[in-house]
């Protein structure tokens, strides 16, 4: 079967760092994505790892564990705009299909 | 411009109703999709159409037809709707090689069925 856990909720404070989590099981393995959406809005792409290790992009990084299926995203320098649902996918082999997990939503207080 | 738009934004209607969405992409696109996504956030793939071709169809309702005319557009035709319908669907677009083929989303369309 295929899924995809990650926390429901996550509360942190301005300025401060956060790292969301995800976990994976699922047929084949091409690639995993991060979105980022914000409440009555899309889900915009945020990042992609296909292999190991550590994607940064200015104050967001994501990293990838293939061998644990595991991947967090890490969010520094949190700002009240960073409120918003953060959506792991997973994309398998074979075909065209992204999936993905229920979201973390991610509330930031001053 | 917007790259990928989808009409109308909002769609009430009654239960047996039959409704389309419409979606565009600018961007050049080879693969276009239409995902579900429920109350508890839940995004689900529904079909997926690469160069006008169907290529994923999960398990949806017969209900719900896709159609896609030429490769920038896809449709979303649903008959006899039911309250279990209501959503907020995503059109998505993605091109070949480009980042894990990641998805370009349109804003959505809140399907409310009462």
């Amino acid at each position: 079967g295929q899924n995809i856990d990650q926390p429901t909720e996550m509360t942190a404070t301005e300025g401060a760092i956060v790292q969301i989590n995800c976990t994976y099981q699922t047929s084949g393995f091409n690639g995993l994505f991060w979105y980022q959406q914000h409440a009555g809005e899309a889900p915009t792409f945020l990042s992609y790892n296909v292999l190991d290790g550590l994607e940064e992009k200015g104050r967001f990084s994501s990293f990838l564990s293939r061998s644990k299926g595991y991947s967090y995203l890490l969010l520094k320098e949190l700002q009240m705009k960073d409120s918003a649902s953060y959506l792991c996918a997973v994309k398998g082999t074979g075909g065209f299909k992204t999936i993905f997990g229920a979201g973390t939503r991610l509330f930031v207080k001053a | 411009d917007t790259a990928v738009s989808q009409t109308p934004k909002y769609l009430v209607t009654q239960m047996g109703n039959d409704k389309s969405i419409k979606c565009e992409q600018n961007l050049g696109h080879d693969t276009m999709y239409w995902y579900k996504q429920d109350s508890k956030k839940f995004l689900k793939i529904m079909f997926s159409y690469n160069n006008k071709e169907l290529i994923i169809n999960e398990t949806v309702p017969n209900r719900f037809s896709p159609k896609s005319p030429d490769k920038a557009h896809l449709n979303l035709h649903i008959n006899s709707l039911e309250l279990g319908d209501s959503a907020v669907y995503f059109c998505a677009s993605s091109r070949l090689g480009a980042e894990g083929e990641k998805l370009f989303f349109g804003s959505g369309t809140q399907l409310s069925v009462l």
